[in-house]
C-alpha cells in the first residue's frame, strides 16, 4: 500500500516562500505522475501542478508564474515551492499519485501570516 | 480551463435511500472524469474513474455513469458512512479541475 506523507512549515509569512515535500513510501516514484493539490478551509480542491518520474512538469496556469514543483527519486521525494504568498494562499496543501489521485497523503494545514 | 458544475450542491437523504449527484462539464471530456469521498478532515478518496470504473475497495452500491458532458455518481442504499461531500474531478485535459462538490447529510 503506497503511502504519502507531506512534510514542512505550517505556518509562513506574506510574501514570503511556502516549501513542502512529499515522502513516497511502500512504493516507487518511477512511473508516475506526483501532483500537489490544495484546499483552502471550507472549500473546494485546487489542482496545482504534477511532476513526471523523469521531472517533467505541469502547472495549473493560475499559479504557474510562482510554482516550482521538482523530484528527488533518489530519496522517494517530490517538493513544491510557492512563491510571495498571500492569505489567499492558506490552505490544506496535499500531495497525491498521478492524474486521476489514487494515494493521497494526509494533508497539511499551511497558514499564510505575520 | 474545464469547468465542473456539481448539483445538487447540498443533500439530505437517509440511510437506504438511492442518491444520485450530477457533473456536468463545460466541454466534453470522453469519460475522463473521477469521483472522490471526503470526510472531515481528511484526504479525498477515490471511488470511481474513467466515469465508470470502480476503484479497488469502493463498495458496488456505488455507481459511475456518462460520457461527454454530463455523469452522474448513484449511491444505490445510503449508509450511514456514506455521509460526506463528494467531488468530481476530470482528467482529460489541464489544468486538471474538480466539481464544487456536493454534501451529503443525514435528513
Amino acid at each position: 500500500q503506497v503511502q504519502l506523507q507531506e512534510s514542512g512549515p505550517g505556518l509562513v509569512k506574506p510574501s514570503e516562500t511556502l516549501s513542502l515535500t512529499c515522502t513516497v513510501s511502500s512504493g516507487s516514484i518511477s512511473p508516475y505522475y506526483w501532483s500537489w493539490i490544495r484546499q483552502p478551509p471550507g472549500k473546494g480542491l485546487e489542482w496545482i501542478g504534477y511532476i513526471y518520474h523523469s521531472g517533467s512538469t505541469n502547472y495549473n496556469p493560475s499559479l504557474k508564474s510562482r510554482v516550482t514543483i521538482s523530484v528527488d527519486t533518489s530519496n522517494n521525494q517530490f517538493s513544491l515551492k510557492l512563491t510571495s504568498v498571500n492569505a489567499a494562499d492558506t490552505a490544506v496543501y496535499y500531495c497525491a499519485r498521478a492524474i486521476y489521485f489514487d494515494y493521497w497523503g494526509q494533508g497539511i494545514l499551511v497558514t499564510v501570516s505575520s | 480551463d474545464i469547468q465542473l458544475t456539481q448539483s445538487p450542491s447540498f443533500l439530505s437523504a437517509s440511510v437506504g435511500d438511492r442518491v444520485t449527484i450530477t457533473c456536468r462539464a463545460s466541454q466534453g471530456i470522453s469519460s475522463y472524469l473521477a469521483w472522490y469521498q471526503q470526510k472531515p478532515g481528511k484526504a479525498p478518496n477515490l471511488l470511481i474513474y474513467a466515469a465508470s470504473t470502480l476503484q479497488r475497495g469502493t463498495p458496488s452500491r456505488f455507481s459511475g455513469g456518462g460520457s461527454g458532458t454530463e455523469f452522474t455518481l448513484t449511491i444505490s442504499r445510503l449508509q450511514p458512512e456514506d455521509f460526506a461531500t463528494y467531488y468530481c474531478q476530470q482528467h482529460y485535459s489541464y489544468p486538471l479541475t474538480f466539481g464544487g462538490g456536493t454534501k451529503v447529510e443525514i435528513k
